[in-house]
């Protein structure tokens, strides 16, 4: 059963418009949040993490934004940009040196 | 070089062949881990070192087998692989209790 979900396989947005991608969990002593950005070809590249004491962190266009009791975080970026398309996948770990557990990612195309 | 890399970045295999797969990081990092990327799946977890010692084995059949000789080398030995295991073979490393993990640019593998 997975943990990490991401409902939506794919998003477009168009270029300077705000692009939101969700992601849910069904684990609550998850503690740790990440996203990571993957082109084709090449490895997952971490992008931006939140920890739950918070429920928003911000880092230039990118903000990840958690609610615990909906147990939801969404990456917002704005605004979106054509090099901005790839896979984004959801992931969250336990407290300590723990396994990652990912979502299944959903593909986000900017249309300039 | 810098980062995580891996080598090959391409591989074909028949089933009775006998191949194994590098990962080195170059971060200062003492956890390594390997994931397995199939189509339209999450990312699995395979296997898991700390400080060299394996912390982590996710049901990996023995076919798979990792070795870690030191902090900033990981390898997988593969042996009588199935068509069913054709996938992007993914490295990661991290530091000890930390969540980040950075990835390497992956090995795809094709088992005939």
């Amino acid at each position: 059963d997975q943990q990490v979900k991401q409902n939506s396989p794919s998003l477009s947005v168009q270029e300077g418009r705000i692009s939101i991608l969700n992601c849910d969990y069904t684990n609550s002593m998850f503690d740790y949040f990440l996203w990571y950005k993957k082109y084709p070809a090449e490895g997952p590249t971490f992008l931006i993490s939140i920890s739950s004491i918070k429920d928003k962190n911000e880092d230039g266009r990118f903000t990840v934004f958690l609610n615990k009791s909906a147990k939801h975080l969404s990456l917002h970026i704005v605004p979106s940009q054509p090099g901005d398309s790839a896979v984004y996948f959801c992931a969250a770990s336990l407290t300590g040196n723990t396994p990652l557990v990912f979502g299944k990612g959903t593909r986000l195309s900017v249309i300039a | 070089e810098t980062g995580v890399t891996q080598t090959p970045r391409h591989l074909v295999m028949g089933m009775t062949n006998k191949k194994s797969l590098k990962c080195e990081q170059h971060l200062g990092h003492n956890a390594m881990y390997w994931y397995k990327q199939s189509a339209k799946k999450p990312l699995e977890l395979m296997f898991v070192y700390n400080f060299k010692e394996q912390t982590e084995n996710n049901s990996v059949p023995s076919r798979f087998s990792p070795e870690c000789p030191n902090s900033s080398h990981l390898f997988l030995h593969l042996h009588t692989l199935q068509p069913e295991d054709s996938a992007l073979y993914l490295c990661a490393s991290s530091h000890a209790g930390g969540h980040e993990q950075y990835f390497g640019p992956g090995t795809r593998l094709t088992v005939t």
